[in-house]
């Protein structure tokens, strides 16, 4: 099976644009998640969508948003950039929700840099 | 407020040695406890579980032990290999709210040959 697959993987942007992230999950999986990870930081939980429905949200501000398609390949949108958004990107799918013993796979993330 | 703290950005030990990675939580609504492997340019992997039903699992050369009274948890990896340099993130997850996961800031192995 192919893994988790984010596009793109390096983008540069300018403070006070907009930028959009895509996360293809492992097939069969429905739940995705995403995560901010900045320099010397863990990872930020941003939230979490499954049959394109978000579960879950962490702590950020409006102009972060998602979504999650029908065949649950997931976009992220970042508004309004701010230098403070330059970051690695995580996507995450899990088969299913519901259970933490549900393995997480990880992408590879996008690395998101506002100029 | 920092629910997961890995209060050791770095370690360093020899070929052949003990690696242990230690990782303390707040939240006491956490009963699911993971800990994830990165390498530069690629995403977290998974590496190892325990449900705060058990103290200790193991996985080979890793093991992980859970103390729930004093809200820590350590990865043991024995013996340590070159190869397992790499930045380890610990995690934990209510299963209530299974899905969400909250994450430390990461512990940097190095392991020297």
């Amino acid at each position: 099976k192919a893994g988790v697959t984010q596009t793109p993987r390096y983008l540069i942007k300018t403070r006070g644009q907009q930028v959009t992230l895509s996360c293809s999950p492992i097939s069969g999986h429905r739940s995705v998640s995403w995560y901010q990870q900045t320099p010397g930081q863990g990872l930020q939980f941003l939230f979490e969508y499954f049959s394109e429905t978000q579960r879950n949200k962490g702590n950020f501000p409006g102009r972060f948003s998602g979504r999650q398609f029908s065949n649950s390949r997931s976009e992220m949108n970042v508004s309004t950039l701010e230098l403070g958004d330059s970051a690695l990107y995580l996507c995450a799918s899990r088969a299913n929700v519901g259970s933490s013993t549900d393995t997480q796979y990880f992408g590879p993330g996008t690395r998101l840099t506002v100029l | 407020d920092q629910q997961v703290k890995q209060n050791s950005p770095s370690l360093s030990v020899q070929e052949g040695r003990i690696s242990i990675l230690n990782c303390d939580y707040t939240n006491s609504m956490f009963d699911y406890f993971l800990w994830y492997k990165k390498y530069p340019a690629e995403g977290p992997t998974f590496l190892i579980s325990i449900s705060s039903i058990k103290d200790k699992n193991e996985d080979g050369r890793f093991t992980v032990f859970l103390n729930k009274s004093a809200k820590h948890l350590s990865l043991h990896i024995v013996p340590s290999q070159p190869g397992d340099s790499a930045v380890y993130f610990c995690a934990a997850e209510a299963n209530t709210n299974a899905g969400k996961s909250t994450f430390g800031d990461g512990t940097t192995l190095t392991v020297k040959p």
